[in-house]
């Protein structure tokens, strides 16, 4: 258990639709880091966040958008859903933001777009 | 940007050891790490070596860095069907994005 939480494990919804996914990093890390893994992409990274402030991006569609709040849990907002964007989604958080920081990675959430 | 490549699959016997390898473009990688995904579980990091280290050893794991060729190689000794799992290398660089650059991963199954 890397105590990083991620809910729900599971999700299934039809395209069109809007879905949120939520993560809580572990006790102490102020960075939260979201990822995309797919058979034909790989693991992808998305979205940085360090202390409630964005601090990178990167493979992340204008449909998608995340956000941390100030009790450090992030959300990732997934909206006008396709059936590509069928995935597992990862978080991962770390004490910081940069350096050697080992991120330690949630259970993930299987989207499946239907 | 950085770029790694990793064989999808590799198939050994119970007790063997197994070899993954992992090759990087970025010859500024500072830290390079292996992780390891188990069925329906997120990835957990299994070791890490920096640049100015050749060898890393931790129990049953070897990490071997060949920085001139950019190659890294995770063996794994006397390997159980409990390492059965897909493994991950990532690269990150001391400077520029902090992000890590993971591989697509290597499927390791081992048979009885």
């Amino acid at each position: 258990d890397s105590g990083v939480t991620q809910t729900p494990k599971h999700l299934i919804t039809a395209t069109g639709q809007r879905v949120t996914l939520r993560c809580s990093p572990r006790s102490g890390d102020l960075s939260v880091y979201w990822y995309q893994q797919s058979l034909d992409q790989g693991l992808q990274f998305l979205i940085h966040y360090y202390n409630g402030e964005e601090r990178a991006k990167g493979n992340i569609l204008e449909r998608f958008s995340a956000q941390q709040f100030p009790d450090l849990h992030s959300e990732l907002n997934l909206s006008s859903l396709e059936l590509g964007d069928s995935a597992l989604y990862f978080c991962a958080s770390s004490v910081r933001g940069q350096g050697q920081n080992e991120q330690f990675f949630g259970p993930g959430t299987r989207l499946t777009v239907l | 940007g950085e770029d790694v490549e990793q064989s999808l699959f590799l198939s050994v016997r119970e007790g063997d050891s197994s070899v993954i390898n992992c090759t990087y473009t970025d010859s500024s990688s500072t830290y390079l790490y292996w992780y390891k995904q188990e069925p329906g579980a997120g990835l957990q990091l299994l070791t890490y070596i920096f640049s100015n280290m050749d060898m890393k050893q931790d129990q049953r794991l070897t990490v071997l860095l060949n920085k001139k060729d950019k190659h890294l190689s995770l063996r794994i000794a006397d390997t159980q069907t409990g390492d059965s799992a897909i493994y991950f290398c990532a690269v990150k660089a001391l400077g520029g994005s902090y992000i890590p650059t993971f591989g697509r991963g290597t499927s390791l199954i081992v048979h009885p």
